[in-house]
């Protein structure tokens, strides 16, 4: 398996809270990203990364931030968690832009 | 974001059949394309990367691509129970992909 973590794996929170999702690799790959996946939808590109302090908007960023200050760790935070983004979030890794992308286990996400 | 489009499932195969996915694509300009396979509650797993016109085969499974009519398929022989999964088709827009909403397949013993 590709050397992806991601951490918490399950988190139940309130509205109202900071909430931060933390992506770790050991590939020492330049892109990285991160996805939402609902029933209904799909897998949906939030943010992502191609490379150390460089990160771009998905197509569902609203109400998300992403920061990456080492090539190894990806974090998504969400400022003030709504209902609406209760989800299955998934990071992925890739080692080129035309190089297929590997998916973590993914941090399942409550907010109540 | 470009369009992609899957069959929509679910598909149920009796073991032993060929399980056929088609998806279509949008962007004329999509240069990679793959399949990935989903098992409830676990994450997306690659399992073809297909990036030229004409078929390209990995143990039971066979990717085909048609740049010209914009699809790209995927033929599992043999199927086993094992293969119950959804499986998405993922076609590649400048850094990212852009996914279908996959199709759920049932093999049936």
């Amino acid at each position: 398996d590709a050397g992806i973590t991601q951490s918490p794996r399950h988190k139940v929170t309130e509205t109202g809270t900071p909430v931060t999702l933390r992506c770790h690799q050991t590939e020492n790959h330049r892109y990285m990203y991160w996805y939402r996946q609902d029933p209904g939808h799909g897998l949906r590109l939030i943010h992502y990364s191609y490379g150390v302090k460089d990160t771009d908007k998905g197509e569902v960023s609203d109400g998300y931030s992403v920061s990456r200050s080492k090539t190894e760790d990806f974090l998504l935070t969400l400022e003030s968690a709504t209902s609406s983004q209760t989800s299955v979030y998934f990071c992925a890794i890739s080692g080129g832009p035309n190089q297929p992308q590997h998916f973590g286990d993914g941090t399942r996400l409550s907010i109540l | 974001q470009k369009e992609v489009e899957q069959n929509s499932g679910p598909l149920s195969v009796p073991e032993g059949a060929i399980a056929s996915l088609n998806c279509t694509y949008s962007d004329r300009g999509s240069q990679s394309f793959f399949w990935y396979r989903q098992y409830s509650g676990k994450s997306p797993e690659l399992i073809m990367s297909i990036y030229s016109n004409g078929d390209k085969e990995d143990g039971r499974f066979t990717a085909q691509l048609n740049k010209a009519s914009q699809y790209v398929s995927l033929l599992i022989r043999d199927s086993q129970p094992s293969d119950s999964a959804t499986y998405l088709c993922a076609v590649k827009d400048d850094y990212k992909l852009s996914f279908g909403a996959g199709t759920t397949v049932t093999v049936r013993a």
